[in-house]
């Protein structure tokens, strides 16, 4: 059972290009989410699916694309990469309620 | 302003001994109040959840309790391990049945020496 996948685990990018974080769960996890995580700030919630089909802003989605076609895949997309994206962002998957989340490895990216 | 703080920021304790960790919060409506381990380079894993009426839950070596009158929680440690080096995040809840509402701490880093 892998839980959640997240690639790349490394990233670099030149202010302006675009790219694809992938994540994939395979623990039929109706909610999935994606984070970042910065230095002194708490983890920041930027979208989040409560199923396929259906996906919704988190409090900073700015800059950022989601789709969820699959119940498995939540791929995060960044249109045009900014240094304020520099960052390590997670993926976590959850059936819903009080149950607790199940997070990826993360991947670290740099926007130079 | 709904916000979840945590105390001491940094701990560093020998391995073997006990510790708690605090988490204060002003997070309403309150749904739930979970703690977090997050190994360095790793995403965070769930240790504990507990809903109001829940005040305390345990997790192997790791017991959390859960005041919701004052608004506190503290996380503690029995017979720390080198392994238990990590930081401890607080999360709560906001809204019955809301998973997408969480606040999250900061965290406490906790260093275990041998």
């Amino acid at each position: 059972n892998a839980g959640v996948t997240q690639t790349p685990k490394f990233q670099v990018l030149k202010t302006g290009q675009s790219m694809t974080l992938q994540c994939a769960q395979d623990m039929n996890h109706e909610y999935m989410s994606w984070y970042r995580q910065d230095p002194g700030m708490g983890l920041r919630l930027i979208h989040y699916s409560v199923g396929a089909g259906i996906t919704d802003q988190g409090e900073v989605p700015n800059g950022y694309n989601v789709s969820r076609s699959t119940t498995e895949d939540f791929p995060l997309r960044l249109l045009s990469a900014a240094p304020s994206q520099t960052s390590v962002y997670f993926c976590a998957s959850s059936p819903g309620g009080r149950y607790g989340y199940t997070f990826g490895s993360g991947t670290r990216l740099t926007v130079v | 302003k709904n916000q979840v703080e945590q105390s001491p920021q940094s701990l560093i304790i020998l391995e073997g001994k006990n510790c708690t960790l605090q988490c204060n919060y002003t997070v309403s409506p309150f749904s739930n109040l979970r703690w977090y381990k997050q190994d360095t380079g790793r995403g965070p894993v769930s240790l504990t959840i507990m809903t109001f009426s829940e005040n305390t839950k345990s997790n192997g070596r790791y017991t959390a309790t859960l005041d919701a009158d004052t608004k506190q929680s503290s996380l503690h440690i029995t017979a720390s391990q080198l392994s238990d080096s990590a930081s401890y995040i607080c999360v709560v809840g906001q809204n019955a049945g809301n998973n997408r509402k969480l606040i999250w701490g900061l965290g406490t880093s906790l260093a275990v020496n041998p």
